[in-house]
């Protein structure tokens, strides 16, 4: 079923800038996941952050996750051209990946 | 993601024919899941697999079936009672509470 729901649904940002993307769902969850999926090509796992976490950091990227709030957000830092893509946001209620995906954030960076 | 083959790249077939799309991989996970994609949305669920020689139905099993004879292998089919089979189809593959590692999809096109 889905559940994951992104926010905003486009964003179009200049090199260099940073891009925030908001996921929000609605029953509880084992995990959370961010994927990033560029045109015509499957998705690659970002980050992993468990229901127990508040934070995750990896390179660039940095994810939160509100359980009071069911919300998390990822955040690209110094966003490259090649950051250009669609991101996801899936919540795993039970640990066996049995995934729940959002719509997908369609993000666009301009050299 | 050079672990997981799925093959063809590209598929077209004529209304009402079964077709089968393959999933090959060898990074030893014990689960494997085939989901289906549609333009500017998330991916939804058709079946996992946890074990050989078991599967499960996800959320839009409906026309499609699949089999779980091998470890390594988890093909679908897309049977002539899905009434709307044009997508595309990502296999993955996963552990418990790790992320999934994707192919690179089979877009399938039934005219």
């Amino acid at each position: 079923s889905q559940q994951g729901e992104e926010d905003p649904q486009a964003l179009s940002i200049q090199e260099g800038e940073n891009a925030t993307m908001n996921c929000s769902y609605k029953t509880s969850i084992n995990n959370l996941q961010w994927y990033r999926q560029n045109s015509g090509r499957g998705l690659v796992h970002l980050i992993l952050i468990r229901s127990n976490e508040r934070e995750k950091h990896s390179g660039r990227l940095r994810v939160t996750l509100d359980t009071s709030k069911k919300s998390s957000s990822l955040l690209i830092t110094a966003s490259r051209a090649a950051d250009t893509a669609s991101y996801f946001c899936a919540t795993d209620a039970g640990g066996n990946n049995r995934l729940a995906f959002g719509k997908g954030n369609q993000v666009v960076v301009i050299p | 993601d050079g672990g997981i083959t799925q093959s063809p790249k590209y598929l077209f077939r004529k209304e009402g024919q079964n077709v089968t799309l393959s999933c090959e991989q060898n990074l030893n996970h014990d689960a494997m899941y085939w989901y289906r994609q549609d333009p500017g949305q998330g991916l939804r669920l058709i079946y996992y697999s946890q074990i050989v020689n078991d599967f499960q139905k996800g959320d839009i099993a409906e026309g499609y079936s699949v089999s779980r004879e091998k470890k390594e292998s988890f093909p679908l089919t897309v049977t002539s009672a899905q009434k709307n089979p044009t997508a595309f189809y990502l296999c993955a593959v996963g552990s418990y509470n790790s992320p999934l590692h994707f192919g690179n999809g089979t877009r399938l096109t039934v005219t």
